[in-house]
């Protein structure tokens, strides 16, 4: 099984400040990797596929990056909308499995 | 519009059995592999099951292989996870997703709870 590790495992940042979060894996998962955005009480909803791909409607501050088994997803000036938990997914083999989340909390 | 809609879920004794239905709109459903996904309260995702668009392939988390069981009805548009000999670490809210790499459409999600 392919273990996803995320960091840091909580980012505080003021709104307008630039966060970057990291996806590593065990072993190498080409750029079969997926970001998610979760809220509370939701659904997770789908932000990049192929590591860099930014899924339908998802803002342009919004960017992903990596290869193989290092993934960033970086989000340039973050808005109130954007505090929330992150989860990175790989899907290079089965079984599928998904980071422990980052949540990015108001500083 | 996508649309998925899980039903099912509730308050089930250690050892019982619940079946998950999800319900589809909006896409061509033959055409499209499936996938349920949960998450225990407080935690994160965890991939449960997927099956292929013909049911020709359906893979499972080790964590419920043996025990739980994805199957879908082309003719209805719906998915559904049957869960027997179920644990209290199988409490968790159950999403169904749309396909088996990256997961774009997602459920509402339902609640099962396992607990004496």
């Amino acid at each position: 099984e392919i273990v996803m590790t995320q960091s840091p495992a909580t980012l505080s940042v003021s709104p307008g400040e630039r966060a970057t979060l990291s996806c590593r894996a065990s072993q190498s998962v080409s750029t079969n990797l997926a970001w998610y955005q979760q809220q509370p009480g939701q659904a997770p909803r789908l932000l990049f596929y192929g590591a860099s791909t930014r899924a339908t409607d998802i803002p342009a501050r919004f960017s992903g990056g990596g290869s193989g088994t290092d993934f960033t997803l970086t989000i340039s000036s973050l808005q109130s909308e954007d505090f929330a938990v992150y989860y990175c997914q790989q899907y290079n083999n089965w079984p599928r499995t998904f980071g422990q989340g980052t949540k990015v909390e108001i500083k | 519009e996508v649309q998925l809609v899980e039903s099912g879920g509730g308050l089930v004794k250690p050892g019982g059995s619940l079946r998950l239905s999800c319900a589809t709109s909006g896409f061509t459903f033959n055409s499209h592999s499936l996938t349920w996904v949960r998450q225990a309260p407080g935690k994160g995702l965890e991939w449960v099951s997927s099956i292929s668009s013909s049911s020709s392939y359906i893979y499972y988390a080790d964590s419920v292989k043996g025990r739980f069981t994805i199957s879908r009805d082309n003719a209805k548009n719906s998915l559904s996870l049957q869960m027997n000999s179920l644990r209290a670490e199988d409490t968790a809210v159950y999403y169904c997703a749309r396909s088996w790499t990256s997961f774009e459409y997602w459920g509402q999600g339902t609640l099962v709870t396992v607990s004496s």
